[in-house]
């Protein structure tokens, strides 16, 4: 049973750059959930995706976009990156209905911006 | 007053200690909690959800105390390997797109 996956695990780039981040959810679950995990602070909600539309979104300006796909995996798009989105981007997902919508997290890409 | 609030610790304990945290929340009409484990430079893992009537696995009973607005952790016996930032979750109801807030977490260091 696969977990969820990240793509890449780590990424420099340059200020004013653009990146994609890549996740495939945990087999089952359809709803995937991206955080921005800064250095000795707790994981921020950034968006969530279900059924291929944004579903709810934290505090994070309009740089930050998002994508599903049909097969339930997303990409995460930062626009004109600056020396403060330097963090760990970690995808979760959730099954829609059953459960507690415990969300499972994936290994995170670390992005450095320089 | 942040959303989700937890001690930042560190908690350093001795091994076979027992060690609770407590997390409070703001938003009176928020549904589901959640106790997650986060070991250095790696993801959250769940550790346990949090249920109104508290629940326990093991050597970890969590509580929810909606009327003062707080969850709970405790861990009993500890050991070496529950080394660790305790990081709490609150959703504001079960369904999908609600929103889910984590506090900065809790750190936990057994000590031989």
């Amino acid at each position: 049973d696969a977990g969820v996956t990240q793509s890449p695990t780590h990424l420099i780039k340059t200020r004013g750059q653009q990146v994609t981040l890549r996740c495939s959810p945990k087999s089952g679950h359809d709803t995937v959930s991206w955080y921005q995990q800064a250095l000795g602070q707790g994981p921020q909600f950034i968006f969530q995706y279900y059924e291929e539309e944004e579903r709810q979104r934290g505090n994070f300006p309009d740089r930050f976009s998002g994508h599903q796909f049909p097969n339930y995996s997303s990409e995460l798009n930062v626009n004109a990156l600056l020396l403060g989105d330097s963090a760990l981007y970690l995808c979760a997902s959730s099954p829609k209905t059953g459960g507690n919508n415990e969300q499972y997290f994936g290994p995170g890409t670390r992005l450095t911006v320089t | 007053r942040k959303e989700v609030e937890q001690d930042p610790g560190p908690f350093n304990v001795p091994e076979g200690a027992t060690v609770a945290f407590n997390c409070t929340y703001s938003n009176s009409a928020s549904q589901s909690f959640f106790w997650y484990r986060q070991d250095c430079r790696k993801e959250p893992k769940l550790l346990m959800s949090v249920y109104s009537s508290g629940n326990e696995d093991g050597r970890f009973t969590a509580q929810l105390n909606r009327a003062s607005q707080y969850i709970s952790l405790l861990i009993r016996d500890s050991k070496l390997s529950d080394s660790a930032t305790y990081l709490c979750v609150v959703k504001g109801s079960p369904s999908s797109a609600s929103k889910i807030i984590f506090g900065s977490g809790t750190r936990l260091s057994i000590r031989p």
